[in-house]
């Protein structure tokens, strides 16, 4: 059974920094042509991937989002980090981790639950 | 970046309706595109993926059409649990863009 769980605060002030772990079972990143992706959706139903970890290391950005994103992964412990500095009231969304396939796939085809991160003072 | 563009933004349809969304690329994607459904609550699911290929338990009155810039998802007979957000999303060239979503309704 393949399952993510995304885990962080739900909570941040304005100019801190967002650290958000996807925790993931079922399938390993270690091998393979396997992605973890970041995905957001603000409040106004808007869908926006953010970032995306390959299984051989490669790594991909949003470039809107310029140099605030980074990703990593820890294959021993299944889990993926996105970490967002000078978080904004406009960052406000549930934050998604979601597996990508590889070829001929490439879907985004599980899914954790979400987080909801406010920014707020 | 690549701009989807979805059509209509909201749509009322009854049960037992053929409905169908379009999904406008900005450029040519070939058929790097996929489509999703999203519930209240929820995270997105994949319904298909390569503009056409239905992904494993989806049922099959859902269809995906099109190529380059212009792409359908049809629904041949709406069922109640058919009511929600459809978002297309395209995977030709980072970034990974999606379109806006196309709510449906009941009517």
């Amino acid at each position: 059974q393949i399952t993510l769980k995304e885990s962080g605060p739900m909570l941040v002030k304005p100019t801190q920094t967002l650290t958000l772990t996807c925790t993931f079972s079922g399938f390993s990143l270690s091998a393979g042509p396997l992605g973890v992706g970041w995905i957001r959706q603000t409040p106004g139903k808007a869908l926006q991937w953010l970032s995306l970890v390959y299984s051989n290391g490669d790594k991909e950005y949003n470039p809107s989002l310029k140099s605030r994103v980074t990703i990593t992964k820890d294959t021993s412990k299944n889990q993926v980090v996105l970490t967002m500095t000078n978080m904004d009231p406009v960052d406000t969304a549930t934050y998604y981790c979601a597996r990508r396939q590889g070829a001929p796939h490439y879907g985004f085809d599980y899914w954790g639950h979400g987080i909801l991160v406010t920014v707020s003072s | 970046d690549i701009q989807m563009t979805q059509s209509p933004s909201t749509l009322s349809a009854s049960v037992g309706d053929r409905v169908v969304i379009s999904c406008r690329a900005s450029q040519n994607i070939d058929k790097w595109l996929d489509w999703y459904q999203q519930k209240p609550g929820k995270a997105p699911n994949l319904l298909i993926y390569m503009a056409s290929t239905l992904e494993s338990g989806v049922p099959s009155r859902f269809s995906g059409s099109g190529s380059e810039t212009d792409f359908t998802l049809t629904i041949s007979s709406l069922q109640p649990d058919d009511f929600a957000t459809y978002y297309c999303q395209q995977h030709k060239s980072y970034p990974l863009t999606f379109g806006g979503g196309t709510k449906v309704e009941i009517k």
